[in-house]
Order: C-alpha cells, then structure tokens, then sequence
C-alpha cells in the first residue's frame, strides 16, 4: 500500500520569499501524484499533478513540483509567495496499477504561514 | 469552484442518530469517492463508486453507506453516530477511475457535528 509524509507541519515564510514544501511517498513503482490546496473552510483545490513525463510539471498560481524518482519526492515550489497562498496543502499519491482502489493517499498536510 | 457539489454545508446531531449527506459530481463524471478529513486521522479514504457500481472500500465503519444513484449523484449514510464521527467529509469525482486525465475534484465538504 502506498503512503505519503509531509515532513512539515507548519511552514512560516515573508511575503515574497521563495517556498518548497516537501512530500515523499512509498510506493513500488512511479505512482500518481498530486498536490492540492485547502484554504480555510473551503474544499481542496486541484494545484497540479504528475502522471508521466516531464518530471518538471506546472500547476495554477505559479506552483511547479518536481518527481524525483531516485528520492521518492515530489516537492512543491513557488518563487514568491503571495499572502493570498497561506493555506494548508496536501501531497497526495494514487496507484497506478489496477488493484480496485483507485483512491488518493493524503499526507497530513503542510500549513503555510505567510508574514507580511 | 470545482463543480462537485454537496449537501449539506452543516449538520449539526446527537449521538445515535443518523444523517445522509449528499454529492452531485460534476457533470460528465461517472465516479464519486468519498473521504473524511478530521483532525486525528486527517484524510481518509472511505468508499468509490463508478456508474453506480462499487468500485473500492477504504476505512470505512460498518455503520456507515453509500450509494450512487443512475443519476450519478452519491449519497454517505452514517448511523448510529458517535462523538467520534464529527469531521468534515468530503466527495470528489472524476471522469474514471484514477488515472491520466482523470484526476479528482473535490465538492466545498459537510461539516458534521455530534452532540
């Protein structure tokens, strides 16, 4: 079964300042994987995800996460925060072979703090 | 706004009872999955369903049921509430089961609460 951990529960950075929030899985081959957002009260939000190819992918509101596979990572970044992005945000990991469950895998969440 | 849509935002009942909340997924999606997010056990998965059809059961208790209607919408059922059950749940629906092009969108959560 897979699993995710986001190292980081709470993550403070100044407006402007360059993010990562970190995400590792485990999983026996190259699963899904996706990043969502949770702003209070509200559902998550779809951020970006990796299926296949390019490692590199881009998401909404300026986000990109790299796949490494040889880490088993799959780390979010943003250049400059904007203090619109304090959230909370979830790795999140699907599997890809056929076993019936065709759920996603959340991680516990990373709560992001921007200072102005 | 993803264009899941759930029923209701608040529900507000005593232990012992039974409610049923309710999921329109987005129009052309076929599954519907629900989850729980609650502050101990975070995000988990409970039930799929694609086209009306069971798909996949994740931690989901003996007192709790679903079911996806030929219209497509999903209903969660839990009875026999305990304190315990309070947590936001949410259902998220795709056009498949998970894979390329079929990601999940989540509806805004009913946010339950046992008294």
């Amino acid at each position: 079964a897979q699993s995710v951990t986001q190292p980081d529960i709470h993550i403070t950075v100044s407006e402007g300042a360059s993010l990562e929030l970190r995400c590792n899985y485990s999983y026996g081959a190259t699963p899904y994987l996706f990043w969502y957002v949770q702003s209070p009260g509200q559902g998550l939000q779809l951020l970006l995800k990796y299926f296949s190819g390019d490692t590199l992918v881009q998401g909404i509101k300026g986000f990109e996460a790299e796949f490494k596979r040889s880490q088993s990572s799959f780390n979010l970044r943003k250049p400059s925060v904007h203090w619109s992005d304090a959230a909370e945000y979830f790795c999140a990991v699907g599997a890809r072979e056929d076993t019936g469950r065709r759920a996603l895998t959340f991680g516990s969440g990373t709560r992001l703090q921007v200072q102005p | 706004d993803s264009g899941v849509t759930q029923t209701p935002k608040h529900l507000i009942t005593a232990t012992g009872q039974r409610v049923t909340l309710r999921c329109s997924p987005r129009s052309g999606d076929l599954s519907v999955y629900w989850y729980q997010q609650s502050l101990d056990q975070g995000l988990q998965f409970l039930i799929q369903y694609y086209n009306g059809e069971e798909r996949a059961k994740g931690n989901i208790l003996e007192r709790f049921s679903a079911q996806q209607f030929p219209d497509l919408h999903s209903e969660l059922n839990l009875s026999s509430l305990e304190l315990g059950d309070s947590a936001l749940y949410f259902c998220a629906s795709s056009v498949g089961p998970l894979g390329p092009g079929y990601e999940q969108y989540f509806g805004p959560g009913t946010r339950l609460t046992v008294t």
